[in-house]
Parts: C-alpha cells; structure tokens; sequence
C-alpha cells in the first residue's frame, strides 16, 4: 500500500543534540511539507518542497534544516539551536498540479527533551 | 498574511445526531481552497472535504458537507449522522491557489475537539 512513514514514533533529545526525524513516501508525490503541532495549536508549516534539490521556509524554519536529495525522502534535523521542540511533527506530501493539492500525512512523530 | 479560527475549542454530539462546526478566515486573495481536516487520537490527518472559493456549490462527501459563505469568510463543516468513529479534532485549513512560492502552504486553524456520545 503506498503510504507516508515517519520513524521513529517517540524520540528524545538531550540538551545541545542536533536530532534527525524521517519521513519516506512511496505515493510519487513531488511536494513533501514537514508540520509541528503543539498542544491547543493547529499546524504550523516549517519547510516544503516542490522538487527533489529545492526547498523553501516556511513559518517557524528557525532551528530547523531539511535535505532533499531524492524525491522519496524528506528527513527533518532539529538542531541545538530549536530552544523548544518538544512538539509532534508531522510530515506531508502532496502531487504538484494546477492549484492546490490534498495533502496525505504520516502518523507523526513525538520529540521530547531529556 | 491568511488567519483562519475555530472559535468552538470542544463540542459534543448525541450518536445519530447532527453536528455544525464553525469555521473563519481572513485573506485578501481572490481564489483560494478550503479544506477539513480530521485528526482521529491515532493523530494521522484525514482530508475530510475540500472547497475551492471560485465554485458556489457546497461540497459534499457523504456524511460531510459545507456552508461555504463567501462574502462571510465562512465555511462550517457539517456532519449528519454522527458515529463514533467521527470522534477527533477537526482542523480548518487555508491556502492560496496562485503558483509560485508558497502556493501550498496550508494555514491551520487550532481546531475544534469533536465528541460523539453513544
């Protein structure tokens, strides 16, 4: 079945540690989209891509970094200078076609400090 | 910038009953799309229905469908015939339909915690 999967589902960072959170699709979609949603929060965007090689910032990129070197994979890094991650982040991907397209999410993965 | 709000935190609904959940936005765009989203506590997001602003026909997807007002900036979601499977949080979400940069960006509302009661 062609699907979004994020790993791992529970992750835990210590103070200073850069952490790296996966996000593989084998749906052929072009736009991938990492999301983080806090409590009471709706999602809030934090990088896309329209094409492997390219990627954009979104809302809140700040302490965050993406890689898009093949069209499956869009792997996020939360860096050292993210002061607060603990959230859910949820990954997204979509096709690129005239005007917007549905976006299909992962089951999400939760970061939390040590 | 687009601002979309749920002004509705939590509501419940009897089984079988039927349930509106509100929804705003503010954009000076001139098309855009709509969207529901529900967030079951698997937390994976479904796409529940989409409405793009240019059609005036409110969109429909069996137990779901919108009041899509324009002029009102609203769009509620409608779900008839609650079942305990609609149980979820419910997000509103924006986004322009001109190409470019930034053309996918989805804006969130913060969403409304839904409950069906047997």
């Amino acid at each position: 079945d062609g699907g979004i999967t994020q790993s791992p589902k529970y992750l835990f960072r210590k103070e200073g540690q850069n952490v790296t959170l996966s996000c593989e699709q084998n749906l052929n979609h072009d736009a991938m989209y990492w999301y983080r949603q806090d409590p009471g929060q709706g999602l809030r965007l934090i990088y896309y891509s329209q094409i492997v090689n390219d990627f954009q910032k979104g809302d809140i990129a700040e302490g965050y970094s993406v890689s898009r070197e093949k069209k499956e994979s869009f792997p996020l890094t939360v860096t050292s200078a993210q002061k607060n991650p603990t959230a859910f982040y949820l990954c997204a991907s979509s096709i690129v076609g005239t005007g917007p397209q549905p976006q299909h999410f992962g089951d999400g993965t939760r970061l939390s400090i040590l | 910038a687009q601002t979309v709000t749920q002004s509705q935190p939590e509501m419940s609904v009897q089984e079988a009953e039927t349930v509106t959940l509100s929804c705003t936005y503010d954009t000076s765009e001139s098309n855009y799309y709509l969207f529901w989203y529900k967030q079951p506590p698997s937390r994976q997001m479904i796409l529940v229905i989409r409405q793009e602003a240019y059609k005036q026909q409110n969109a429909t997807e069996n137990r779901f469908s919108v009041n899509f007002q324009k002029a009102a900036k609203s769009f509620s979601l409608k779900i008839s015939d609650s079942q305990l499977g609609d149980t979820a949080m419910y997000f509103c979400a924006f986004t322009p339909s001109y190409s470019g940069a930034g053309s996918y960006q989805l804006t969130f509302g913060k969403g409304t915690k839904l409950s069906v009661i047997p």
